[in-house]
């Protein structure tokens, strides 16, 4: 039963690109979260996706960064014209949701975005 | 708004010994809470998760605890080995789906 996964695993790209990081959730899940981890800091929540729905972007950039899930496909993070700021690793979790799985998030092995 | 500490940030013991990581957090009202272990460069492993009903996990020679009225949960790792050197971090589930993580501890089991 494969987890999550996420590719590229590493990604780089210059100042002004666009960035797509994509994540499969483990199968079955329908909730997929979305982290992002800054050099020496922790994991921060970026946004909380349910199939074709986003439920929380709290913690989601207000310009340049979007996350999609389609009914069909990985979820998608797209970051548009990247700046040095948004090199981190970028991590993807998933859950069945509901009262399934007791509340408890799959991490993937994440992406590490370099902007040069 | 949730904050989660952890202390120490870094510790470096002997192998063989008993430790014990700690893990802090400041609103009560929590769902669940999950121990993670990160290698460097790698992804992040859910070594036990503790419901609010609950005072214990245990797994192999990990024991998590948590005393969800002062905010506090801890790690305690039994005879530790060098394979277990890698950064340990706290998460807690609110009332929200979303994680809110420690910074880590950093582990270093010396041969």
């Amino acid at each position: 039963n494969a987890g999550v996964m996420q590719n590229p695993r590493h990604l780089v790209r210059r100042r002004g690109q666009e960035a797509r990081l994509r994540c499969s959730p483990v199968k079955g899940h329908s909730h997929v979260y979305w982290y992002r981890q800054l050099p020496e800091e922790g994991l921060k929540f970026m946004v909380y996706l349910q199939k074709e729905n986003i439920i929380d972007e709290s913690g989601m950039p207000k310009e340049r960064f979007s996350a999609e899930f389609p009914k069909e496909g990985p979820s998608i993070l797209r970051i548009q014209q990247v700046v040095r700021g948004d090199s981190a690793a970028y991590f993807c979790a998933s859950s069945p949701g509901g009262q399934q799985g007791r509340g408890e998030q799959y991490f993937g092995p994440g992406t590490r975005l370099t902007v040069t | 708004k949730q904050e989660v500490t952890q202390i120490p940030a870094a510790l470096s013991v002997p192998e063989g010994e008993n430790l014990v990581l700690n893990c802090s957090f400041t609103d009560s009202a929590i769902y669940n809470l999950q121990w993670f272990r990160q290698d460097p460069g790698k992804g992040l492993t859910s070594l036990l998760l503790i419901q609010s009903s609950q005072r214990e996990q245990t797994s192999g020679r990990l024991n998590a605890s948590l005393d969800k009225s002062s905010g506090r949960s801890t790690l305690y790792i039994a005879a530790s080995q060098p394979g277990d050197s890698a950064t340990y971090l706290c998460a807690v589930k609110g009332g929200s789906e979303k994680l809110v993580f420690g910074k880590g501890t950093k582990l270093t089991v010396n041969p």
